[in-house]
């Protein structure tokens, strides 16, 4: 069974780093990439980037990229996103999503994470 | 970069009734690199369709997908009250390998 096990809520301050994971089982690891998607308060779902869990390679959207680092150790299944200096409007649920795609057939997010609710407060 | 907007924002609809969500995009799209998620409340999203109309494990043939070029539509057939949640569609760019949701649809009960 595919399953992708997030870390805890976390509460920060402003300036605050912060790195959160995404620990996968019941595939492997390597053979997919791993999605990391925002939802802020109320909000709908945008996609940050994503990470291949084979050579750790990162492709990130334009309003993201400079903003987080995506990152993974296939030798524990996790990937993560962090942020050097957390801010006031970074508060959001985050999901990981494993990404599925066959060529010329589809493209997906699979299986989704729990969730992990960021909250950055002074 | 592609744009999805999906319509309407608020869908009101009674249990029973049929649903028709849309997504378009701003411009032509791969039908095969279009899927549609569900999200219920405090939970995270949930794969319906994929790959122009394979429904996911586990999914009713309620739930149907079509579309092509820039125009898609996610129909409910039958609503049940587990089917008020909100929708999005989700697209791969393969030139840029660049994920883009839609802002969702918000299937509400009337």
């Amino acid at each position: 069974e595919v399953q992708l096990v997030q870390s805890g809520p976390v509460l920060k301050k402003p300036g605050q780093s912060l790195r959160i994971s995404c620990t996968a089982s019941g595939y492997t690891f390597r053979s997919h990439w791993i999605a990391w998607v925002r939802q802020m308060p109320g909000k709908g779902l945008e996609w940050m980037g994503s990470v291949y869990g084979g050579d750790s390679e990162a492709r990130y959207s334009p309003s993201f990229e400079g903003q987080v680092t995506i990152s993974a150790d296939n030798s524990i299944n996790t990937a993560y996103i962090q942020w050097r200096s957390l801010k006031d409007s970074d508060t959001a649920v985050y999901y990981c999503a494993r990404f599925d795609v066959r060529g010329y057939q589809y493209a997906a997010f699979d299986f989704w994470g729990q969730g992990t609710l960021v909250t950055v407060s002074s | 970069e592609i744009v999805l907007t999906q319509s309407p924002g608020t869908l009101s609809l009674s249990p029973g009734e049929r649903a028709t969500l849309s997504c378009r995009a701003s411009q032509n799209v791969n039908s095969r690199y279009i899927a549609w998620y569900q999200q219920r409340n405090g939970q995270p999203p949930r794969l319906l369709i994929y790959g122009e109309s394979i429904r996911a494990t586990g999914v009713p043939d309620r739930f149907r997908a079509s579309g092509s070029g820039t125009d898609f539509t996610l129909s409910i057939t039958r609503l049940e009250a587990d089917d008020f949640a909100v929708y999005y569609c989700h697209q791969y760019g393969t030139s840029r390998r660049w994920d883009t949701f839609g802002q969702g649809t918000k299937l509400e009960i009337k």
